[in-house]
């Protein structure tokens, strides 16, 4: 199993609508999740951080569940902008055991179509 | 512009060549991380340098030689490299590795490609 698995896509959805992505991970002692976004050929940047209660900024909703190993994104109100890969990232053990890192999903393809 | 400026962006190298990537952050992060970006593939973690000091090699070839001479410069050596290893490495930084909630923040990467 990988130890973080996102939704294959892609998605390609119109303008406005509201689009979800869900993301699971293996490792009970993860720490902390973030979501990024990867335009084409460009490095991944931070779009959110997840938090236990859930938090939202803007039109970007994200939300975790510990005990399914569970989060999501949701995002509503698209636009043509928003079309990019999101990487759903969580913040686990390293291997020397003492330091954590920071283990990357292979991320949905969204194209938001006018 | 995130802080962390990577060259050169685009490296086309034959397999007996040695080249360097270099990465510098402005950001007075501790923690620096080079990262593989292979086709349809998640990012791979190759080396994490906190404070300077080595503290995470992900089962990388010796052919990739990290150097980490202070916290604000990285370096990746490549020499005899593989075709397999054309791929986009990215530069980041955050702060040390220690922390829960560190984020990360990356540079624009090398795209190499290996003739």
């Amino acid at each position: 199993r990988k130890e973080v698995e996102q939704d294959p896509g892609p998605f390609n959805v119109p303008e406005g609508a509201t689009v979800a992505f869900n993301c699971t991970y293996s490792n009970s002692a993860s720490q902390s999740f973030f979501w990024y976004r990867q335009d084409c050929r460009k490095e991944p940047k931070l779009l959110m951080s997840v938090y236990s209660s859930g938090n939202e900024d803007g039109r970007f909703t994200a939300q975790l569940n510990r005990a399914s190993q569970y989060i999501s994104l949701l995002i509503r109100d698209s636009k043509l902008s928003d079309s990019a890969t999101y990487l759903c990232v969580v913040n686990s053990q390293g291997l020397s055991g003492s330091a954590r890192q920071l283990t990357f999903g292979s991320g949905t393809q969204l194209t938001v179509l006018p | 512009e995130t802080g962390v400026t990577q060259t050169p962006r685009h490296l086309v190298m034959g397999m007996t060549n040695k080249k360097s990537l270099k990465c510098e952050q402005h950001l007075g992060h501790n923690a620096m991380y080079w990262y593989k970006q292979s086709a349809k593939k998640p990012l791979e973690l190759m080396f994490v340098y906190n404070f300077k000091e080595q503290t995470e090699n992900n089962s990388v070839p010796s052919r990739f030689s990290p150097e980490c001479p202070n916290s604000s410069h990285l370096f990746l050596h490549l020499h005899t490299l593989q075709p397999e290893d054309s791929a986009l490495y990215l530069c980041a930084s955050s702060r040390p590795t220690g922390a829960t909630n560190e984020k990360l923040f990356f540079g624009s990467g090398t795209q190499l490609s290996v003739l």
